[in-house]
């Protein structure tokens, strides 16, 4: 079974300020992918990640994908209070034809 | 282009009553996704459709849940008897192939009372 564990769940930072939301998974997978949701809202996809190395960034937003290590992060550069948000990590076994696996979500408050 | 549209919304029914959600996918994404958010949960996926066919159901209550896409395009989720634990969203997504991401609805919201 494949699950996906995201740390921290929680995460309350200033603006301006660097952090980085850590993705870990059990079951080797080459596919990760990143969403956002804002509250009341559905999921917005941000990255795919497909193979080991990858690295993609958007903004302040930067994810990275170490199939070795099984992790994946996202990592925020110089924090705005409009990256607040729940962000959740995604693996996807059997080549890509499975159903995502989803994390439990990192909750992110980001403070003027 | 149009993104997967969801309805209803919102649902609020009583526990044993039954309720159908319906969804209508990117135009021709053959793969649909039905996945169950409760609240401050990442979503969990219910059932996988690839086409008309089942990819996937086995985290689907099949005592109680149930799913069908016709045609292969258009997918209903419905829930008979409802419980409380039902009472979570239920978000439809879908996705043209592989090594591309999933898009999500605005999912519907239930709640059993």
């Amino acid at each position: 079974e494949l699950k996906v564990e995201q740390n921290p769940l929680f995460l309350s930072m200033q603006e301006g300020k660097n952090y980085t939301i850590y993705c870990n998974y059990s079951t080797t997978s080459d596919r990760l992918y990143w969403y956002r949701q804002d509250p009341g809202k559905s999921l917005e996809s941000l990255f795919v990640l497909l193979s080991n190395g990858a690295v993609k960034q958007e903004g302040r937003l930067m994810a990275s994908l170490d199939t070795k290590a099984r992790l994946s992060t996202l990592h925020i550069t110089a924090a705005v209070h409009d990256l607040s948000a729940t962000y959740f990590c995604a693996s996807q076994w059997g080549g890509g034809a499975d159903g995502l696996t989803f994390g439990k979500g990192t909750h992110l408050i980001i403070q003027p | 282009e149009a993104g997967v549209a969801q309805s209803p919304r919102y649902k609020i029914i009583e526990k044993r009553q039954s309720v159908a959600f319906w969804c209508n996918p990117i135009s021709g994404h053959a793969t649909l996704y039905w996945y169950q958010q409760i609240l401050g949960q990442g979503p969990k996926l219910l059932i996988q459709f690839q086409n008309n066919g089942v990819v996937d159901d086995s985290q689907l209550p099949k005592d109680r849940f149930s799913a069908e896409r016709l045609k292969g395009v258009d997918s209903t989720l419905k829930i008979q008897p409802a419980k409380l634990e039902d009472s979570a969203v239920y978000l439809c997504a879908s996705q043209l192939g592989l090594n591309t991401e999933a898009f999500f609805g605005q999912g519907t919201r239930l709640t059993v009372v």
